[in-house]
């Protein structure tokens, strides 16, 4: 079966410094990956997505950026973090092909001092 | 742009209480609707996956409509019970081959003993 991980859990980071989120995939091959984030009153919003290795494609401008250096991992990362960047960032998987359903990892709570 | 709504934003019923979600969406072209359930500070867990030329899916105490022409989905849960108080998320999944999700605000339940 198929399995996501997403680590850390809570990470807590002071303005300027920079981020490194990762995410992994098991069990598939050649997967659509995402990241989003949710922020407090604001629901769940997509901030890139990969279609395979090397493949990123952002869906707002923003201080972040990723990259999908293995075929099941995906990075979101930053080289100086906002206080508005503070939130849970959650990844997720799809399978290519047919109408498949996304599913998620368990997130990770960043909070920026 | 797809905008997706779900009312009632809270609801707090006595336990054992059959209920219903609703989820609405503005863009009717959509390739399938997706309701999650969210615990607090919890990852995503997929529920249901209609696709857009199903009328209904069930599973267990859950079943899932959708009237894509009207641009409506109602979540149905029968028999409540306190475990099932979590954030219920409705995304709608538009006409893309990379499968963004739109997210409604989400549906705050609590089944009290």
């Amino acid at each position: 079966s198929q399995t996501i991980h997403q680590w850390p859990a809570t990470l807590v980071q002071p303005v300027g410094s920079p981020l490194s989120l990762e995410c992994t995939v098991e069990g598939t091959s050649n997967p659509n990956l995402y990241w989003y984030r949710q922020a407090a009153g604001r629901g769940l919003q997509l901030l890139f997505y990969s279609v395979g290795i090397g493949q990123i494609s952002s869906e707002v401008p923003q201080n972040l950026s990723a990259s999908r250096p293995q075929d099941r991992q995906f990075i979101l990362s930053s080289k100086k973090l906002l206080l508005s960047d503070s939130g849970f960032y959650l990844c997720a998987w799809m399978a290519q092909g047919g109408r498949q359903p996304q599913h998620f990892g368990d997130g990770t709570r960043l909070s920026i001092l | 742009k797809q905008e997706v709504t779900q009312i009632p934003a809270a609801l707090s019923v006595p336990e054992g209480e059959n209920l219903v979600l609703n989820c609405s969406f503005t863009d009717s072209a959509i390739y399938n609707l997706q309701w999650f359930r969210q615990d607090p500070g919890k990852g995503l867990t997929s529920l249901l996956l209609i696709q857009s030329s199903q009328r209904e899916q069930t599973s267990g105490r859950l079943n899932a409509s959708l009237d894509k022409s009207s641009g409506r989905s109602t979540l149905y849960i029968a028999a409540s019970q306190p475990g099932d108080s979590a954030t219920y998320l409705c995304a709608v999944r538009g006409g893309t081959s990379y499968g963004k999700l739109t997210f409604g605000q989400g549906t705050i339940l609590t089944v009290h003993p």
